[in-house]
């Protein structure tokens, strides 16, 4: 079983639509989480970071139970400029001991396509 | 503020050739991190460094070396290339361990091996 999950996608999608990603995790020593972001043939960027309480910045939502060990994003009014490849990242928290404290470890990312 | 550097931007070698691939981050962070990004197989972690002077094997670490002399640079030396060498490498950088600081990534090399 993969340390992080994503549901690969692709998502096709209307302009204006609203659209969930859901990942899972496995590891517990995992302390924080984040969504990224990667355009074709482009870098990572982080997109946001992951709260238990829930976090929200503009159209974006991101939702983390840890006792499920979820993590979820929500796009509301889906622009074309969204289309892009959303990746789950989790990062190793303390308990996970030596160098590993600190370490990413990625999703296969969720392929999302707005169209007009 | 540059952010994390990467060259070259595009490399082509031989089978059994070797190479270094450069990552130089001017922002402190104590992290950094090589991936290898394939299709269908996402970002896998090659090695990683938490300092200056440590270093540690990630998922896919076989083919490759690396040392960390300075916090800035981190570079990733590919002993002799195979075939399956062939991807898009990306470095990345953080802050610290703790807490909520994400990684910035480099905008990457895409290798070939022929």
């Amino acid at each position: 079983r993969k340390e992080v999950e994503q549901d690969p996608g692709p998502f096709n999608v209307p302009e204006g639509a609203t659209v969930a990603f859901n990942c899972t995790y496995s590891n517990s020593a995992s302390q924080s989480f984040f969504w990224y972001r990667q355009d074709c043939r482009k870098e990572p960027k982080l997109l946001m970071s992951v709260y238990s309480s829930g976090n929200e910045d503009g159209r974006f939502t991101a939702q983390l139970n840890r006792a499920s060990q979820y993590i979820s994003l929500l796009i509301r009014d889906s622009k074309l400029s969204d289309s892009a490849t959303y990746l789950c990242v989790v990062k190793n928290g303390p308990n996970a001991g030596g160098t590993s404290y600190g370490k990413l470890t990625f999703g296969q990312g969720t392929i999302l396509t707005v169209h007009p | 503020n540059a952010g994390v550097t990467q060259t070259p931007k595009f490399q082509v070698l031989k089978t059994g050739q070797s190479m270094t691939l450069q990552c130089a981050q001017d922002m402190n962070h104590e992290y950094m991190s090589w991936y290898r990004q394939d299709p269908g197989m996402g970002l896998r972690l090659i090695h990683y460094s938490v300092g200056a002077g440590i270093t540690d094997q990630g998922e896919v670490p076989n083919g490759y070396n690396v040392s960390r002399s300075t916090t800035e640079d981190f570079p990733l030396r590919l002993l002799s290339a195979a075939p399956s060498q062939t991807s898009v490498y990306f470095c990345a950088s953080s802050p610290q361990g703790a807490g909520g600081y994400g990684y910035t990534f480099g905008s990457g090399t895409r290798l070939t091996v022929v």
